[in-house]
């Protein structure tokens, strides 16, 4: 049964800085790893999209790694904006074909 | 449509009352899923759609729960007896098809059972 982990639980870091949200999962026969967003009382936005045979995504400021050997993935922002603020969900699909989440990271990113 | 839509946004209702929650996936997605956030929790699978037949029901709660999909399009979660522990957001998204697609999130019903 695939599990999701992320780490940290919350972040709060000063505007500008760098900084990268972790996520391991236990089953690495994984077909694609999903980043999302949720902002407050919001739904879902879907950020980049990993498939197995891909190492890394990037899409503006974003980048996005995959590791299936360690059962690792991380997602590193630059150059981090207040509006960067929200929880960041990764999501594992495995051979069940449907999406296991994380329990989210939740940033803040201070002015 | 532009997006997954789900509706209502937001439902209260009586212990004990049915509800029926809609989503609208993007059109010509085959695959649909739906999700539940509990306050403070982490996104709990209840179902998927490949067309529409549900190869996966394994996470709907209970018996009071049940979804369909018509015409591989509109899909449609019905809770009966709703009781206080069913309070939630529900989610739903849809993708091309399952495997290796990125799937897409509506904004999702938030129910509250008083």
């Amino acid at each position: 049964k695939q599990e999701v982990t992320q780490i940290p639980a919350a972040l709060s870091v000063p505007e500008g800085e760098n900084l990268v949200l972790n996520c391991s999962f236990t089953d690495s026969a994984i077909y694609n790893l999903q980043w999302f967003r949720q902002d407050p009382g919001k739904g879902l936005t879907s950020l980049l999209l990993i498939q197995s045979s891909q190492r890394e995504q990037t899409s503006g400021r974003l980048n996005a790694s995959l590791d299936k050997s360690s059962g690792r993935s991380t997602l590193y922002i630059a150059a981090s904006q207040p509006g960067d603020s929200a929880t960041y969900l990764c999501a594992g699909e495995g051979g069940s074909e449907k999406l296991v989440f994380g329990k989210g990271t939740k940033l803040t990113v201070n002015p | 449509g532009a997006g997954v839509s789900q509706s209502p946004s937001n439902k209260v209702t009586e212990k004990g009352k049915d509800v029926e929650l809609r989503c609208d996936p993007i059109s010509g997605h085959t695959a649909l899923y739906w999700y539940r956030q509990s306050l403070g929790q982490g996104l709990e699978f209840l179902i998927y759609f490949q067309g529409n037949s549900a190869p996966d029901k394994s996470g709907l709660p209970s018996d009071r729960f049940s979804a369909e999909r018509t015409g591989g399009s509109v899909s449609t979660l019905t809770i009966q007896r709703t009781q206080q522990e069913d309070s939630a957001v529900y989610l739903c998204a849809s993708s091309p098809r399952t495997q290796n697609t990125e799937a897409f999130f509506g904004q999702g019903t938030r129910l509250t059972v008083v």
